[in-house]
């Protein structure tokens, strides 16, 4: 079975553009959740989407949106970005819920110049 | 608010003694509590998890313990080997799960 796929895996953006990333849960998952990953942070929670609804949000601004499609892969968006924006951004699918064993992909590496 | 905090930054061990991580938690509405494994350029992997309900769960090397009463859970490894090296991330799950910021294992030979 494939694994979570994420693409692009390295991406550099300026401040004030905005970026799109996306990702490829394992097939039959329909839980679809997203996290940022900065150094000393951890991983912080951005949203968990399920049957293309936000079931869950993180706290972040506005600025971070999702989406998931009916094929369950999800995309999100960062608009305005920041410096502070620079991350890793990992995608996590589960069969139906959170609680459910929670598959990584190997994650988007975003650089903020 | 960090409500999951794993206060060791890094932990170094000796090949084949027990590797001990900690993690304490805030929120009593955690009742599902997991270990992810990370690598470099990997995403978390899937180690362990636990439920409120229970004390302790064993798999193998891996053995994690809960107190709910001070709020805190443990992963032990024995024996600890060199492909153990990697960051171990605490989570709690309350319908969305809160990670802790993460403990760098190294296991020497």
């Amino acid at each position: 079975k494939a694994g979570v796929t994420q693409t692009p895996r390295y991406l550099i953006k300026t401040r004030g553009q905005q970026v799109t990333l996306s990702c490829s849960p394992i097939s039959g998952h329909r839980s679809v959740s997203w996290y940022q990953q900065t150094p000393g942070q951890g991983l912080q929670f951005l949203f968990e989407y399920f049957s293309e609804t936000q079931r869950n949000k993180g706290n972040f601004p506005g600025r971070f949106s999702g989406r998931q499609f009916s094929n369950s892969r999800s995309e999100m968006n960062v608009s305005t970005l920041e410096l502070g924006d620079s991350a890793l951004y990992l995608c996590a699918s589960s069969l139906r819920q959170v609680e459910d064993t929670q598959y990584f992909g190997p994650g988007t590496r975003l650089t903020v110049l | 608010d960090q409500q999951v905090k794993q206060n060791s930054p890094s932990l170094s061990v000796q090949e084949g003694r027990i590797s001990i991580l900690n993690c304490d938690y805030t929120n009593s509405m955690f009742d599902y509590f997991l270990w992810y494994k990370k690598y470099p350029a990997e995403g978390p992997t899937f180690l362990i998890s636990i439920s409120s309900i229970k004390d302790k769960n064993e798999d193998g090397r891996f053995t994690v313990f809960l107190n709910k009463s001070a709020k805190h859970l443990s992963l032990h490894i024995v024996p600890s080997q060199p492909g153990d090296s990697a960051v171990y991330f605490c989570a709690a799950s309350a319908r969305k799960l809160t990670f802790g910021q993460g403990t760098i294992l190294t296991v020497h030979p």
